[in-house]
């Protein structure tokens, strides 16, 4: 299974403000997914990371809001920008891996003031 | 894809058998059954998955109905490691296929 590393793990920020979110693989992988997972609700894809092209939205998300980058094979970002209170949740990275799986990553908690 | 039903909680005690049942009357020829499970304040973790067959790995077995309408997940000894939000994911297959998770259910192992 593929190791998957976040960064930052946890962040309190003013709304307003953007953050940005780094997931790095160990290997490299075709797909990469960006999930959400509000308090005490179950995870929600936001959209699919595509190298070389624009990621794909869920509905409900938007690029305006989520931008995302993949410049590689094993690197993605997830940026929440200007943020509101709303936004407080953990941010997910996830990966395809063999047999058709996916493999998350620990996660990033964001709390917004 | 096809909507998962799960009970909300269960209770095991330690030591004993965790059969977790998922019902997916809607499922397709072409989507696979997939388990994952969460413990608190981490990433989901992969469990099992199978199309039609049963299946186990070192962590668990996974029993599909003949008709696969219905699956359960077995952890043959619980420990309170195994303390969780497990989930029951039907998907297509391909990787490019999403996972869409429901609520789970919520296992709670005892001594």
């Amino acid at each position: 299974s593929a190791v998957i590393s976040q960064k930052p793990s946890r962040d309190i920020c003013q709304r307003g403000t953007s953050l940005t979110i780094q997931c790095q693989v160990d290997s490299q992988v075709t797909m990469m997914f960006w999930y959400r997972q509000q308090p005490g609700q179950s995870l929600t894809l936001i959209a699919t990371a595509n190298q070389g092209s624009e990621a794909t939205y869920e509905s409900g998300f938007v690029i305006d809001k989520f931008p995302i980058s993949r410049p590689n094979l094993t690197f993605s970002t997830l940026t929440v920008s200007n943020m509101s209170p709303e936004d407080s949740s953990i941010y997910l990275c996830s990966v395809s891996g063999g047999q058709e799986t996916q493999y998350f990553g620990p996660g990033t908690r964001l709390l917004v003031l | 894809d096809a909507k998962t039903t799960q009970p909300t909680s269960m209770d095991c005690a330690e030591g004993r058998a965790a059969n977790l049942p998922c019902n997916h009357s809607t499922i397709s020829g072409n989507e696979y059954v997939y388990w994952y499970r969460q413990i608190h304040s981490q990433g989901p973790q992969y469990i099992i998955h199978g199309l039609k067959n049963n299946e186990t790995n070192e962590m668990a077995s996974l029993i599909i109905t003949e008709d696969r309408k219905s699956s359960t997940l077995i952890l043959p000894h619980a420990t309170l490691r195994d303390t969780a939000v497990y989930y029951c994911i039907v998907r297509a297959t391909g990787t490019a296929s999403k996972l869409t998770f429901g609520t789970g259910t919520r296992l709670q192992v005892t001594l």
